[in-house]
């Protein structure tokens, strides 16, 4: 299985509501990531897991909090977001190191 | 030819030609280099990677070709294809689980 499931794919939201978006892998990677991309642009990182431990935060605001509840799983919990924070986010895994990174087809979130 | 600009630069080939697509990386501690297909609505997909030891790798129809002394990428793609039109990334690993990425170049093939 080299597959990385994100749900939801799609996702609309109001700036006062929470919802969260989940993240899962089952190539037994160490190293799980978000990225955010908007549109015609790079995929720009947000955070870094290492053995289930935040590594990097790429000074994201607090409204974006992530959770790594086990070495499967990635969560972005998102509360009082702003429009400009519509966007597609992407969560990725690798092995470590200098590997390359498997990605899942994304979450398309709009905020109203 | 290509543009750039406020869009993605863009080359446009045709169909059966060689692709070249080039990418000016910015970190010299970088030392491990991936080019990514991104096909609209998903995510990036892995196409071939390259380690500064090397300046040289081929895969399947791809090459990628690494010159660490002027810090530039490039993707060479044999005989191209429709399934072949995408936006590519190169993107960049130091010494850290940190992968960033270029700027992106759309290919489009017409027939």
């Amino acid at each position: 299985d080299t597959e990385v499931t994100q749900t939801p794919k799609h996702l609309v939201m109001g700036m006062t509501n929470k919802k969260s978006l989940k993240c899962e892998q089952h190539m037994g990677h160490r190293a799980m990531y978000w990225y955010k991309q908007k549109a015609k642009k790079p995929p720009e990182l947000m955070f870094v897991y290492s053995y289930e431990k935040l590594s990097i935060n790429e000074s994201v605001p607090s409204r974006f909090s992530p959770e790594c509840p086990n070495s499967s799983l990635l969560n972005l919990h998102l509360h009082a977001l702003q429009p400009e924070d519509s966007a597609l986010y992407l969560c990725a895994s690798s092995q470590g190191g200098r590997a390359r990174l498997f990605f899942g087809s994304g979450t398309q979130l709009s905020v109203l | 030819g290509e543009s750039v600009g406020l869009h993605l630069p863009t080359l446009s080939v045709q169909e059966g030609d060689n692709s070249i697509i080039n990418c000016a990386y910015s970190n010299s501690a970088s030392d491990y280099f991936i080019w990514y297909k991104q096909e609209s609505g998903k995510g990036p997909q892995f196409i071939i990677d390259i380690r500064s030891n090397m300046d040289k790798r081929q895969g399947q129809r791809v090459t990628v070709l690494l010159n660490k002394t002027v810090k530039h990428l490039s993707l060479q793609i044999a005989a191209t294809q429709p399934g072949d039109s995408a936006v590519y990334f190169c993107a960049e690993m130091g010494n850290t689980d940190k992968l960033i990425f270029g700027t992106g170049t759309r290919l489009q093939v017409f027939p």
